[in-house]
């Protein structure tokens, strides 16, 4: 149990374009949502947090205008990145949690975004 | 602001040996948790093992085992019986509280081979 998926798992786009990245708990109700950045053999940096319902909760220097996150149901969460420029590219992984066990948080596979 | 500390980038060890990595972090905080994820080459965040600040045993999974040392911020993780498929990054990360946004706060990582 407790399955996040993200799709794609891999998108090229080109300068100037938005892409936008899926965020789902298969099995579970995702009471909040997280957001991250890595960049290659860096470690995870969290971009915001989402609650169903509610808007997003971005961390210091994340431009929020750029980085459209929407959670719009319980097992359903989306991040658009738009504008997209090659400084985007990146690894963007999502994890969710529920209200009950707050403790843990289910990663997904993460996207890789390249942009040309 | 909570900080996490992993100081050594990169480590290697011999197949069937047991190495330790290190961590520290910096809270005021009294109830918090502790975790090791392992991101094998496919990026997928994998939960090791985790620790609730409130408990005194050290917490054990299988092959991992950590040393908490609450009065000193340490929180080691040693593999026992090292195999091939534990060739990874390994983080240390910190989580505040039981709040329903609780964030988890993510070391550098290290980069750890295991060697036939």
């Amino acid at each position: 149990g407790a399955v996040v998926s993200q799709h794609p798992s891999w998108v090229i786009c080109k300068s100037g374009t938005s892409v936008k990245i899926e965020c789902r708990s298969l099995d579970f109700q995702a009471t909040t949502m997280f957001w991250y950045r890595q960049f290659p053999k860096q470690s995870l940096m969290l971009m915001a947090t989402s609650n169903e319902g509610s808007k997003a909760t971005y961390e210091q220097g994340v431009e929020k205008d750029k980085f459209l996150i929407n959670h719009a149901s319980l097992t359903l969460s989306t991040l658009t990145v738009t504008s997209a420029h090659p400084e985007d590219s990146s690894f963007y992984i999502c994890s969710a949690s529920r209200l009950a066990r707050a403790y843990e948080q289910y990663f997904g596979p993460g996207t890789r975004l390249t942009v040309t | 602001a909570q900080t996490v500390t992993q100081s050594q980038p990169e480590m290697s060890v011999q197949e069937a040996e047991t190495v330790t990595l290190s961590c520290t972090y910096d809270t005021s905080e009294n109830n918090y948790y502790l975790f090791w994820y392992k991101q094998p080459p496919s990026r997928q965040m994998i939960l090791v093992i985790r620790q609730e600040a409130y408990k005194q045993q050290n917490a054990t999974e299988n092959r991992f085992s950590v040393n908490f040392q609450k009065a000193a911020k340490s929180f080691s993780l040693k593999i026992s019986d090292s195999q091939l498929g534990d060739t990874a990054m390994y983080f240390c990360a910190f989580m505040s509280g039981t709040g329903a946004n609780s964030k988890l706060t993510f070391g550098k990582g290290i980069t750890l081979s295991v060697r036939p």
